[in-house]
């Protein structure tokens, strides 16, 4: 079966740094992405990591290990607007699946 | 460059009706997928179309259909439609890769 695992909420303060975990269990992996979703807005793509490593993006980072299924988002320098739901997803052969989110909460 | 949009907005219908959503890709996108989000849940993947033919699918019954259009629009058709099925309904296209995925706003169904 294909699975994804990430926490369900974190809560940091402005200016702090976060981590959100992803595992995943799947077939025919070709990499995995980090989509932010904002309370009644439609997902907006992040990253995507096919390859081991870390991709950096300004306060975004993401990386990726496929031996160990595992992938993390990191972000930078928290901010107000930095509050939404993210989601990692995998991109299978002919389909992308998603995680069921991590709500994160920026506190001043 | 005109981003993907989706219609209606919002959807009211009624147990066993039926009902048929539409999706506009990003210009020079040739794959649509559709996905049911749930409240707070993550977006659950329903089906894939590229260049007019069925190219993925979830686990979906039957009764979720959909099709392309040559100029890579889309539809889902949804039949006898279940209390289960009030949804966010969301697609995204994507230039072929799916790597980078742009969503629609979606629309928002409600089964009474």
């Amino acid at each position: 079966g294909q699975s994804l695992e990430q926490p369900s909420e974190v809560t940091a303060v402005e200016g702090a740094i976060v981590q959100i975990n992803c595992t995943y269990q799947t077939s025919g992996f070709y990499g995995l992405s980090w989509y932010q979703q904002h309370d009644g807005g439609a997902p907006t793509f992040l990253s995507y990591n096919a390859l081991d490593g870390l991709e950096e993006t300004g306060r975004f980072s993401s990386f990726l290990s496929r031996s160990d299924s595992y992938g993390y988002l990191l972000l930078q320098e928290l901010q107000m607007k930095d509050s939404a739901s993210y989601f990692c997803a995998v991109l299978n052969n002919n389909d992308m699946r998603f995680g069921a989110g991590t709500r994160l909460t920026v506190k001043p | 460059e005109t981003g993907v949009t989706q219609s209606p907005t919002h959807l009211i219908k009624t147990r066993g009706q039926q009902v048929t959503l539409r999706c506009s890709s990003q210009s020079g996108h040739n794959t649509v997928s559709w996905y049911q989000q749930a409240l707070g849940q993550g977006p659950q993947f329903i089906f894939q179309y590229y260049r007019e033919e069925e190219n993925g699918r979830g686990n979906f019954p039957p009764r979720f259909s959909g099709l392309q259009f040559p100029n890579y629009s889309s539809e889902l058709n949804v039949n006898a439609l279940e209390l289960d099925d009030s949804a966010l309904y969301l697609c995204a296209s994507s230039g072929g890769t799916g790597d980078e995925q742009f969503f629609g706003p979606g629309t928002r169904l409600t089964v009474l």
